[in-house]
């Protein structure tokens, strides 16, 4: 199976800086990894993706960052905004399991005025 | 933009009775999920459902849970008899090329 963990369940960061999430998961079959933001009483909101043929990708303010060979990811949210104020969860998965999503724990972000 | 939806909103219901909970997946989306998180604890993959049948669930998806899409719109998760452990936050998901999934925001299950 899969076991994805966030390095730190919270983090508080100062409105205009940058944040960075980080996470690691267990499984080296794991191929696809997807980042999502949950704000207080809904669903997991899709932020970016990655495959594990890329190391990188950006995104409309958010870059996220695939080391395979430590099995770490990371979402970097730049100009953090006080709408950025929620919970982060990553998320993995592989074909041959029909990409079933293992979340890890999420980081809980505050944005500081 | 399209997005999956879901209800109730919230249910309560008494230990052993049935509860069915609704999903409406996003309306080209072939694959579909559901997730289930308790409070303060990580999301929880429960089943995944395509072509008519389940192709993968989870250890916690034992009989008492049963999936079905009744019709070409709704997805829905029933289970039989409740118990007080089955108290969570429902999310339904669903995805078109089974990688990106979109999620709903969720039914509020409380069994009392």
């Amino acid at each position: 199976g899969e076991s994805v963990g966030l390095h730190l369940p919270t983090l508080s960061v100062q409105e205009g800086d940058n944040s960075i999430i980080n996470c690691a998961y267990s499984n080296s079959a794991s191929d696809y990894f997807i980042w999502y933001k949950q704000e207080s009483g809904k669903g997991p909101q899709f932020i970016i993706d990655i495959r594990s043929n890329m190391d990188k990708r950006q995104g409309q303010r958010v870059t996220v960052l695939l080391n395979k060979t430590v099995k770490h990811l990371s979402l970097q949210i730049a100009a953090t905004q006080p709408g950025d104020s929620a919970v982060y969860f990553c998320a993995a998965g592989y074909r041959s399991n029909d990409y079933k999503l293992s979340f890890g724990a999420g980081t809980t972000v505050t944005v500081r005025a | 933009e399209p997005e999956v939806t879901q209800t109730p909103s919230h249910q309560v219901t008494q230990m052993g009775q049935e509860v069915i909970l609704r999903c409406v997946p996003i309306s080209n989306h072939l694959y579909f999920y559901w997730y289930r998180q308790i409070l303060g604890q990580k999301v929880e993959f429960l089943v995944s459902f395509y072509n008519n049948e389940i192709s993968e669930k989870s250890e916690i998806f034992d009989d008492q849970f049963s999936v079905e899409r009744p019709d070409g719109s709704n997805f829905t998760l029933k289970i039989r008899s409740t118990k007080l452990e089955d108290s969570a936050m429902y999310f339904c998901a669903s995805s078109a090329l089974q990688e990106t999934q979109y999620f709903g925001p969720g039914t509020r299950l409380l069994v009392l």
